[in-house]
């Protein structure tokens, strides 16, 4: 079971806003660890989409954001289009775990 | 541009091993921690291993603590994992990835495509 929860799926219609959000606690987010966002296209690899939880890599459209407060997360694609469609994953670090955790993922659906 | 390719999937019975290799490119290999992570079928992700840049330190996921060992070439700018007493449970894609910099809490900024493995017999 992943410590770091985020919502199985979300939709939504071309050009609207949707938001993603990842949970997690205090050994993990809450203790300051930077939370970071990958996007997997079907039938392949994860892509870093979101790093140091609100920085794009180079070739990210502006349309991914990231945010934290407190113990989450959220990932927000606006202007949503087609080729959005993916599983989405968060990414943190647990200090009592000493180890990276990811949330369980989040399938965003383009109406 | 940065080049991970595993190879060395492939269908083991269970209680067998594998040995999984990662041949990078387009960057300095040695400069550069990095990992090990697998996708079981429909399944999310889950991190299983960290080899520094030396390949002096080296963190497991309780999950293959004991089964998995990861090690390093920087002459031949790869990367392995040694799996042994494998499960059906460890059936899924493993991907290596670059740590950004030498710290657990940065990111992933580079991936593999994956090899499969299946446990099975």
């Amino acid at each position: 079971q992943s410590v770091l929860t985020q919502p199985p799926s979300v939709s939504g219609a071309p050009g609207q806003r949707v938001t993603i959000s990842c949970t997690g606690s205090s050994s993990n987010i809450g203790a300051g660890y930077d939370v970071h966002w990958y996007q997997q296209l079907p039938g392949t690899a994860p892509k870093l989409l979101i790093f140091a939880s609100n920085s794009r890599p180079s070739g990210v459209p502006d349309r991914f954001s990231g945010s934290k407060s407190g113990t989450s997360a959220s990932l927000a694609i606006t202007g949503l289009q087609a080729e959005d469609e993916a599983d989405y994953y968060c990414q943190s670090y647990d200090i009592s775990l000493n180890g990276v955790l990811f949330g369980g993922g989040t399938k965003v659906t383009v109406l | 541009q940065v080049h991970l390719v595993e190879s060395g999937g492939g269908l083991v019975k269970p209680g067998g091993s594998l040995r999984l290799s990662c041949a990078a490119s387009g960057f300095t290999f040695s400069d550069y921690y990095l990992t090990w992570i697998r996708q079981a079928p429909g399944k999310g992700l889950e991190w299983l291993s960290y080899i520094s840049s030396t390949g002096e330190t080296k963190y497991y996921a309780d999950s293959v603590k004991g089964r998995f060992t990861v090690s390093r070439d920087n002459a031949k700018n790869s990367l392995y994992v040694q799996m042994n007493s494998l499960r059906a449970e460890d059936t899924a894609v493993y991907y290596c990835a670059r740590l950004s910099f030498g710290e657990l809490w940065s990111w992933f900024d580079s991936w593999g495509q994956g090899t499969l493995v299946t446990v099975s017999s």
